[in-house]
């Protein structure tokens, strides 16, 4: 496709079960980004990726989330025994010559 | 810590009158800033970057080291300029972090 691709674009689940969100990057691009977006506030960082190598996981805030770009293009993010405070847009972002590119997002609300 | 702050969470002006939207930083270092922007039903997207001052839509956002500001600034406001638009820096090799964002509304 011609852009980023998030799915799903939206998701409803209950307090204490996973989820898993997709990222398909813009073909060629080296590095990916996922944000995290509540409500009245900015995107908030969480991680990035240049190709499968993950280069900085300083935004995740506990050890329920992680993420993996296992072979340099689609990224997935995972979030562990989901809590309402979760709830939030997801976005991804594909980069190239330092302008991010974003996806459509993915809003996960928790029960 | 690296931070972009955006003062005012709205702003409305009419059709034509002119157009500041402000942006404070604070950064160690020589920044790289950039204004990202939202409209309805869009994507997040780049409106511009400092290093390439370009004038993009009509607006036009200049460094000021000193104030450690980055205002995006338009001289005559456009309905279509409605959106929401987010200032934004890069800390370390690669990592954006944004502010929290200005809904910038134009009145007819």
């Amino acid at each position: 496709g011609a852009g980023v691709s998030q799915s799903p674009r939206y998701k409803v689940t209950k307090r204490g079960q996973d989820v898993a969100l997709r990222c398909d990057p813009i073909s060629g691009h080296v590095s990916l980004y996922w944000y995290r977006q509540a409500l009245g506030q900015g995107p908030e960082f969480l991680t990035y990726f240049n190709y499968e190598a993950q280069q900085d996981k300083s935004g995740l805030p506990n050890d329920r989330f992680s993420a993996e770009r296992p072979e340099g293009s689609i990224s997935t993010l995972t979030i562990q025994r989901t809590e309402q405070r979760d709830s939030a847009m997801y976005r991804c972002a594909s980069s190239l010559a330092g302008e991010l590119f974003f996806g459509e997002g993915s809003r996960l609300t928790v029960l | 810590a690296q931070r972009v702050t955006q003062p005012e969470k709205l702003l409305s002006v009419f059709k034509g009158a002119p157009v500041e939207l402000k942006c404070n930083y604070s950064y160690s270092g020589s920044p790289e800033l950039f204004w990202y922007v939202q409209y309805s039903r869009q994507r997040l997207q780049l409106l511009l970057r400092h290093i390439s001052r370009e004038s993009i839509k009509g607006f036009t956002a200049d460094l000021n080291k000193g104030e450690t500001s980055f205002h995006l600034k338009k001289p005559f406001a456009q309905e279509e300029d409605s959106a929401m638009y987010y200032c934004a820096l890069i800390q370390g090799a690669q990592k954006l972090v944004f502010g929290q964002g200005t809904r910038l509304t134009i009145n007819p």
